[in-house]
């Protein structure tokens, strides 16, 4: 099993931009998590998913950032306008059911000039 | 909601010599607590985890504590090695219909001089 897959690994963008990342689950899980990882905030759960569902968004900073999960095998996470204060390490993460082990992704580096 | 306090936030320690982590949360509800260590530069992984059924768990050389009373757990990490260098986070989590999630402590740098 190739993991979670994240897509762009890297990503520099100027203030204002939409910004997109991207995620694959382990396949067969039925939950995923994103989190956002910086020095000042630590390791922050953004919204998970249970079966495709949003369960919990209470973690999402504000109405500029949105995420869908269309299917089992795929989400995204959207940030619009981008500021230079959401420059931070994006995870995704997954599991095989609530409660269980969840595996990172390699996260997306996003710097938002 | 639930609150983890981790300490120390940097450790050293010598090659060879046992290091430990504390953790506190806040919501006695919540009941299981794994441990994961991120390198520099890399994912997350988790180490070791333990349920609210369980007092201490062991896997080699790492082992974790659980009190529930006090509401605190502990990584302990024996004979340490370079290679043990790394960022370690402690969560906490009640696992329950849909309100599953995990919440991080902020971290404990470990660090181990040869």
């Amino acid at each position: 099993d190739a993991g979670v897959i994240q897509s762009p690994r890297h990503e520099v963008t100027e203030m204002g931009q939409e910004v997109t990342l991207r995620c694959k689950p382990i396949s067969g899980h039925n939950s995923l998590f994103w989190y956002r990882q910086t020095m000042m905030r630590g390791l922050e759960l953004l919204i998970y998913f249970n079966n495709n569902v949003p369960i919990d968004d209470s973690g999402m900073p504000e109405d500029r950032f949105s995420a869908k999960m269309p299917n089992a095998s795929f989400s995204t996470l959207k940030i619009q306008p981008s500021e230079p204060r959401d420059s931070a390490v994006y995870f995704c993460a997954s599991s095989l059911s609530q409660g269980g082990e969840q595996f990172f992704g390699p996260g997306t580096r996003l710097t938002v000039l | 909601g639930e609150n983890v306090e981790q300490h120390p936030s940097t450790l050293s320690v010598q090659e060879g010599d046992s290091a430990v982590i504390k953790c506190t949360y806040s919501d006695s509800a919540s009941n299981y607590f794994p441990w994961y260590k991120q390198e520099l530069g890399k994912r997350p992984q988790l180490i070791i985890d333990i349920r609210s059924n369980v007092g201490e768990k062991k896997d080699q050389r790492i082992a974790v504590t659980l009190n529930k009373t006090a509401k605190h757990f502990s990584l302990h990490i024996t004979e340490t090695q370079p290679e043990d260098s790394a960022v370690y986070f402690c969560a906490a989590s009640l696992t329950m219909d849909s309100s599953y999630k995990l919440i991080f402590g902020s971290g404990t740098r470990l660090l181990v001089r040869p």
